[in-house]
């Protein structure tokens, strides 16, 4: 398995402009997560799925926000108008099931840096 | 509302010495604890965990130390290695799959 796989790696664009960015989790994992890295926060969790169904959106920052999974190999993060304030690191990351000491590990993606000018 | 904290935003310590990096939780629902390694321009990956029914996990040079009545975890890592240099993240869950990280602390060992 390659991992959980992020695209795009660098995203710059201007404020304003429409930002999708997309995941593909681990195969087999029944959980999907989408964190938000920045100096001031550290790693913030934005949304949880569980088997395609968004279980958590409290971290969402603002209506801004929104993330679909529309199946078990496939989820964006959409950011519609961007803003300067929205610039960070951006990831995914997967794991599976719940209970147990393996169910809850997490394996990440590289992260989709985004600056917003 | 920052539930995990690691209040040491770096550490500095010489390769051979022992490394501690501390956190501190609020939410005493959570059951599950876990310690994540980050070098640049990477995702963060796993390192060790220990639950609430311990107090103690071991692996190799690394070491989770649970005190639940103070909600504080730390991690030791001996002897340290310059290749540990990396940020390390707390995060901590409670049994709903809902993982929360602290801040990071950026650890450097220097040779």
């Amino acid at each position: 398995d390659a991992g959980v796989i992020q695209s795009p790696r660098h995203e710059v664009t201007e404020m304003g402009q429409e930002v999708t960015l997309r995941c593909k989790p681990i195969s087999g994992h029944d959980y999907l997560f989408w964190y938000r890295q920045t100096m001031m926060r550290g790693l913030e969790l934005l949304i949880y799925f569980n088997n395609n169904v968004p279980i958590d959106d409290s971290g969402m920052p603002e209506d801004r926000f929104s993330a679909k999974m529309p199946n078990a190999s496939f989820s964006t993060l959409k950011i519609q108008p961007s803003e300067p304030r929205d610039s960070a690191v951006y990831f995914c990351a997967s794991s599976w099931g719940t209970g147990g000491l393996g169910a809850n590990v997490l394996t990440f993606g590289a992260g989709s840096r985004l600056t917003v000018l | 509302d920052q539930q995990v904290k690691q209040n040491s935003p770096s550490l500095s310590v010489q390769e051979g010495r022992i490394s501690i990096l501390n956190c501190d939780y609020t939410n005493s629902m959570f059951d599950y604890f876990l310690w994540y390694k980050k070098y640049p321009a990477e995702g963060p990956t796993f390192l060790i965990s220990i639950s609430s029914i311990k107090d103690k996990n071991e692996d190799g040079r690394f070491t989770v130390f649970l005190n639940k009545s103070a909600k504080h975890l730390s991690l030791h890592i001996v002897p340290s290695q310059p290749g540990d240099s990396a940020v390390y993240f707390c995060a901590a869950s409670a049994n709903n799959n809902d993982m929360r990280f602290g801040a990071g602390t950026r650890l450097t060992v220097k040779p």
